[in-house]
């Protein structure tokens, strides 16, 4: 079975701060991970996927997530948050079927703060 | 990247009328459908999968006479919620993936609020 768990449903930054929202995962399979943004009342939009290759990987809007196997973690980082990165945050494991179905986290919201 | 367009973005109907959602693969032939169900606060639960020609899987818990999904041709996806109710009042949103793509492209979701 796949899992995925979101740690703190609530983040608080400061303008300028690091963003750091945390995620880990369960799967019996090499994982292929996502992380999703949603801004309110809108689709989910897609902000960097890991599949295979480098563990480091680089997405939109400054964004970027490091792939542990080790740590069956997958953490969403930023330098510098911007108020306009306020929003709500999904991770998400693929399933084991080639469908496409997603499992996703249970969402951590992000508050940047002037 | 590809584009899913969903319609309509916002609904009001009223209680025990049904109501139609459509999800359009724009540029892409999605062989698979998902429709996912949001409340407030809380993350995407999936509601069903569909499959282009083939009946849609739905997921434990869903009513599947209340919730009939369509998934006629590789680009259309239909969700009717057959005599809404207040309760039903939801952000329903749909996906979709084709071919070897391992990624699932989102619709913008459809506020639905019974009265």
């Amino acid at each position: 079975a796949q899992s995925v768990t979101q740690l703190g449903s609530h983040v608080s930054v400061s303008e300028g701060a690091l963003v750091l929202l945390r995620c880990n995962y369960s799967s019996s399979v090499p994982p292929y991970l996502f992380w999703y943004v949603q801004y309110p009342n809108q689709g989910l939009q897609l902000l960097l996927k890991y599949t295979t290759g480098a563990t480091l990987v680089k997405g939109i809007n400054g964004f970027e997530a490091e792939f542990k196997k080790s740590e069956t973690s997958f953490h969403l980082t930023k330098p510098s948050a911007h108020m306009s990165d306020a929003a709500e945050y999904f991770c998400a494991v693929r399933g084991l079927s080639n469908t496409g179905k997603l499992i996703f986290g249970q969402g951590t919201t992000l508050q940047v703060k002037p | 990247g590809a584009v899913v367009s969903q319609h309509p973005s916002r609904v009001i109907c009223k209680s025990g009328t049904s109501v139609k959602i459509e999800c359009r693969s724009l540029d892409f032939q999605a062989t698979t459908m998902f429709w996912y169900r949001q409340f407030p606060k809380q993350s995407l639960m999936l509601m069903a999968t569909s499959n282009e020609g083939s009946k849609a899987t739905y997921e434990q818990g869903v009513e599947k006479d209340k919730f009939l999904i369509n998934h006629a041709s590789l680009t259309l996806s239909t969700l009717t919620v057959t005599s809404a109710h207040p309760e039903d009042s939801s952000f329903y949103i749909c996906s979709a993936s084709g071919g070897q793509s391992l990624q699932a492209f989102f619709g913008q979701g459809t506020r639905l609020t019974v009265v």
